[in-house]
Protein backbone atom coordinates (compact mmCIF):
# COMPACT_ATOMS: atom_id res chain seq x y z
CA UNK A 1 0.00 0.00 0.00
CA UNK A 2 1.02 3.68 -0.71
CA UNK A 3 2.02 5.94 2.07
CA UNK A 4 2.60 9.56 2.62
CA UNK A 5 4.85 10.90 5.10
CA UNK A 6 5.13 14.71 6.53
CA UNK A 7 7.24 14.79 8.85
CA UNK A 8 6.89 18.23 10.51
CA UNK A 9 3.77 18.62 12.44
CA UNK A 10 4.16 22.28 12.84
CA UNK A 11 6.51 24.58 10.77
CA UNK A 12 6.38 28.59 11.32
CA UNK A 13 7.42 31.49 9.08
CA UNK A 14 7.94 35.08 9.32
CA UNK A 15 5.81 37.04 6.68
CA UNK A 16 7.63 37.60 3.68
CA UNK A 17 10.00 35.29 4.48
CA UNK A 18 10.66 31.15 2.75
CA UNK A 19 9.66 28.44 4.33
CA UNK A 20 9.79 24.49 2.52
CA UNK A 21 7.24 22.18 3.76
CA UNK A 22 8.59 18.36 3.36
CA UNK A 23 6.50 15.19 2.19
CA UNK A 24 8.33 11.64 1.25
CA UNK A 25 6.14 9.03 -0.10
CA UNK A 26 6.41 5.19 -1.10
CA UNK A 27 5.43 3.65 -4.34
CA UNK A 28 6.31 1.21 -6.48
CA UNK A 29 4.75 2.70 -9.37
CA UNK A 30 6.22 4.53 -11.93
CA UNK A 31 3.74 6.55 -12.96
CA UNK A 32 1.57 8.73 -10.92
CA UNK A 33 0.72 11.91 -9.48
CA UNK A 34 1.50 14.27 -6.27
CA UNK A 35 -0.38 17.26 -5.23
CA UNK A 36 -0.14 19.69 -2.36
CA UNK A 37 -3.75 20.74 -0.70
CA UNK A 38 -4.31 23.41 1.81
CA UNK A 39 -6.85 23.83 4.37
CA UNK A 40 -7.52 26.50 6.07
CA UNK A 41 -9.79 26.73 9.16
CA UNK A 42 -12.40 26.94 7.04
CA UNK A 43 -11.68 23.23 6.47
CA UNK A 44 -12.19 23.46 2.55
CA UNK A 45 -9.81 21.81 0.95
CA UNK A 46 -8.15 23.73 -2.05
CA UNK A 47 -5.11 22.14 -4.33
CA UNK A 48 -2.09 24.37 -4.46
CA UNK A 49 -0.11 22.48 -7.05
CA UNK A 50 0.08 19.17 -8.55
CA UNK A 51 3.35 17.82 -10.35
CA UNK A 52 2.96 14.58 -12.81
CA UNK A 53 5.52 11.89 -12.02
CA UNK A 54 6.77 11.56 -15.86
CA UNK A 55 7.28 15.05 -15.25
CA UNK A 56 11.02 16.13 -13.98
CA UNK A 57 10.43 19.76 -14.54
CA UNK A 58 8.90 21.43 -11.27
CA UNK A 59 5.45 22.34 -10.93
CA UNK A 60 5.61 26.44 -9.75
CA UNK A 61 2.07 28.34 -9.39
CA UNK A 62 3.03 31.69 -8.49
CA UNK A 63 4.49 31.53 -4.88
CA UNK A 64 4.73 28.41 -4.51
CA UNK A 65 7.02 25.49 -6.00
CA UNK A 66 7.84 21.95 -5.57
CA UNK A 67 10.98 20.14 -5.31
CA UNK A 68 10.44 16.77 -6.52
CA UNK A 69 13.11 14.07 -6.87
CA UNK A 70 11.57 10.96 -7.93
CA UNK A 71 14.28 8.75 -7.12
CA UNK A 72 14.29 9.62 -3.35
CA UNK A 73 10.42 9.55 -3.79
CA UNK A 74 10.37 13.01 -1.49
CA UNK A 75 8.21 16.02 -3.10
CA UNK A 76 9.03 19.26 -1.07
CA UNK A 77 6.51 22.62 -1.13
CA UNK A 78 8.23 26.10 -0.84
CA UNK A 79 6.24 28.98 -0.26
CA UNK A 80 8.00 32.23 -1.10
CA UNK A 81 7.04 35.76 0.26
CA UNK A 82 4.71 33.67 2.77
CA UNK A 83 1.31 35.74 3.43
CA UNK A 84 -0.50 35.57 6.36
CA UNK A 85 -3.25 34.15 4.43
CA UNK A 86 -0.86 31.18 3.57
CA UNK A 87 -1.54 29.94 7.45
CA UNK A 88 -3.30 27.02 7.10
CA UNK A 89 -2.96 23.28 7.62
CA UNK A 90 -1.28 21.43 4.30
CA UNK A 91 -1.69 18.51 3.21
CA UNK A 92 0.91 15.94 0.64
CA UNK A 93 -0.91 13.48 -1.30
CA UNK A 94 -0.38 10.98 -3.78
CA UNK A 95 -2.31 9.14 -6.56
CA UNK A 96 -1.64 6.55 -7.97
CA UNK A 97 -3.27 5.81 -11.88
CA UNK A 98 -5.04 2.60 -11.12
CA UNK A 99 -9.05 2.28 -11.64
CA UNK A 100 -10.07 4.02 -8.86
CA UNK A 101 -7.33 7.18 -8.61
CA UNK A 102 -7.71 7.36 -5.16
CA UNK A 103 -5.98 10.19 -2.98
CA UNK A 104 -3.52 9.00 -0.29
CA UNK A 105 -3.46 11.73 2.15
CA UNK A 106 0.03 12.86 4.43
CA UNK A 107 -0.57 13.17 8.14
CA UNK A 108 -0.21 16.94 7.81
CA UNK A 109 1.63 20.07 8.53
CA UNK A 110 0.79 23.21 10.47
CA UNK A 111 2.03 26.10 8.96
CA UNK A 112 1.87 29.47 11.00
CA UNK A 113 3.32 32.74 9.57
CA UNK A 114 4.45 35.36 11.82
CA UNK A 115 3.28 39.30 10.88
CA UNK B 1 -22.04 25.92 -10.74
CA UNK B 2 -22.50 25.00 -7.45
CA UNK B 3 -19.23 22.85 -7.37
CA UNK B 4 -19.50 19.84 -4.29
CA UNK B 5 -21.90 20.65 -1.53
CA UNK B 6 -22.86 18.28 1.26
CA UNK B 7 -25.91 17.85 3.66
CA UNK B 8 -26.07 18.52 6.60
CA UNK B 9 -23.36 20.75 7.59
CA UNK B 10 -23.17 19.35 11.14
CA UNK B 11 -25.07 16.32 12.83
CA UNK B 12 -24.81 14.80 16.19
CA UNK B 13 -26.19 11.12 16.43
CA UNK B 14 -26.79 8.55 19.72
CA UNK B 15 -24.85 5.39 19.18
CA UNK B 16 -27.24 3.31 17.17
CA UNK B 17 -29.15 5.59 15.36
CA UNK B 18 -28.63 5.55 11.30
CA UNK B 19 -27.98 8.30 8.88
CA UNK B 20 -27.49 9.48 5.67
CA UNK B 21 -24.97 12.30 4.16
CA UNK B 22 -25.89 13.60 0.74
CA UNK B 23 -23.22 14.80 -1.43
CA UNK B 24 -24.50 16.25 -4.42
CA UNK B 25 -22.01 17.70 -8.05
CA UNK B 26 -23.28 20.28 -10.81
CA UNK B 27 -19.97 19.43 -12.63
CA UNK B 28 -21.10 15.97 -14.93
CA UNK B 29 -18.23 14.37 -12.90
CA UNK B 30 -17.54 10.88 -13.52
CA UNK B 31 -15.47 9.52 -10.55
CA UNK B 32 -16.97 10.47 -6.70
CA UNK B 33 -15.29 9.83 -3.42
CA UNK B 34 -15.99 9.90 0.49
CA UNK B 35 -13.27 10.41 3.10
CA UNK B 36 -13.10 11.21 6.63
CA UNK B 37 -10.95 13.28 8.61
CA UNK B 38 -10.01 12.32 12.08
CA UNK B 39 -8.24 15.35 14.50
CA UNK B 40 -4.47 15.98 13.48
CA UNK B 41 -5.17 13.64 10.76
CA UNK B 42 -5.17 13.67 6.87
CA UNK B 43 -7.91 12.42 5.37
CA UNK B 44 -8.71 8.54 4.65
CA UNK B 45 -10.73 7.38 1.91
CA UNK B 46 -14.23 5.31 2.76
CA UNK B 47 -15.54 4.67 -0.62
CA UNK B 48 -15.58 5.64 -4.11
CA UNK B 49 -17.52 5.30 -7.40
CA UNK B 50 -16.04 5.33 -10.61
CA UNK B 51 -19.10 6.32 -12.27
CA UNK B 52 -23.33 5.75 -11.56
CA UNK B 53 -24.84 2.47 -10.38
CA UNK B 54 -20.82 1.62 -9.26
CA UNK B 55 -19.27 1.77 -5.70
CA UNK B 56 -16.11 0.14 -4.91
CA UNK B 57 -14.28 0.15 -0.99
CA UNK B 58 -11.49 2.27 -0.23
CA UNK B 59 -9.52 2.00 3.16
CA UNK B 60 -11.89 2.06 5.91
CA UNK B 61 -14.85 1.32 4.47
CA UNK B 62 -16.50 -0.53 7.96
CA UNK B 63 -19.62 0.64 9.29
CA UNK B 64 -20.19 2.62 5.81
CA UNK B 65 -22.26 2.10 3.06
CA UNK B 66 -22.81 3.81 -0.37
CA UNK B 67 -25.18 4.88 -3.16
CA UNK B 68 -24.96 5.95 -6.21
CA UNK B 69 -27.98 5.75 -8.22
CA UNK B 70 -27.45 9.20 -10.08
CA UNK B 71 -24.55 10.40 -11.62
CA UNK B 72 -24.42 13.71 -9.17
CA UNK B 73 -25.17 12.10 -5.71
CA UNK B 74 -23.12 9.78 -3.87
CA UNK B 75 -24.96 9.24 -0.35
CA UNK B 76 -23.05 7.93 2.61
CA UNK B 77 -25.25 5.84 5.24
CA UNK B 78 -24.25 4.88 8.66
CA UNK B 79 -26.52 1.56 9.59
CA UNK B 80 -25.75 2.02 13.10
CA UNK B 81 -23.44 4.85 14.49
CA UNK B 82 -20.41 4.42 16.80
CA UNK B 83 -18.30 7.07 18.72
CA UNK B 84 -15.48 5.72 16.66
CA UNK B 85 -17.25 7.22 13.64
CA UNK B 86 -17.23 11.12 14.71
CA UNK B 87 -15.06 12.66 12.63
CA UNK B 88 -15.46 15.13 9.60
CA UNK B 89 -16.52 13.62 6.02
CA UNK B 90 -15.97 15.00 2.48
CA UNK B 91 -16.75 14.58 -0.37
CA UNK B 92 -15.08 14.55 -3.51
CA UNK B 93 -15.75 14.62 -7.33
CA UNK B 94 -13.65 14.33 -10.68
CA UNK B 95 -13.87 14.66 -14.00
CA UNK B 96 -10.72 12.30 -15.53
CA UNK B 97 -8.64 11.69 -12.63
CA UNK B 98 -6.21 9.31 -14.41
CA UNK B 99 -5.44 12.16 -16.71
CA UNK B 100 -4.47 14.27 -13.83
CA UNK B 101 -7.82 15.91 -13.34
CA UNK B 102 -8.11 17.33 -10.08
CA UNK B 103 -10.95 16.50 -6.86
CA UNK B 104 -12.81 19.16 -6.21
CA UNK B 105 -13.90 18.88 -2.49
CA UNK B 106 -17.25 19.65 -0.55
CA UNK B 107 -17.03 21.83 2.57
CA UNK B 108 -17.49 18.68 5.13
CA UNK B 109 -20.33 17.34 7.45
CA UNK B 110 -19.13 17.57 11.20
CA UNK B 111 -20.95 14.48 12.74
CA UNK B 112 -20.69 13.62 16.71
CA UNK B 113 -21.45 10.34 17.66
CA UNK B 114 -22.73 10.33 21.60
Amino acid sequence: AQTVTQSQPEMSVQEAETVTLSCTYDTSESDYYLFWYKQPPSRQMILVIRQEAYKQQNATENRFSVNFQKAAKSFSLKISDSQLGDAAMYFCAYRMINAGNMLTFGGGTRLMVKP
Amino acid sequence: NAGVTQTPKFRVLKTGQSMTLLCAQDMNHEYMYWYRQDPGMGLRLIHYSVGEGTTAKGEVPDGYNVSRLKKQNFLLGLESAAPSQTSVYFCASSYRPQLGHEQYFGPGTRLTVT
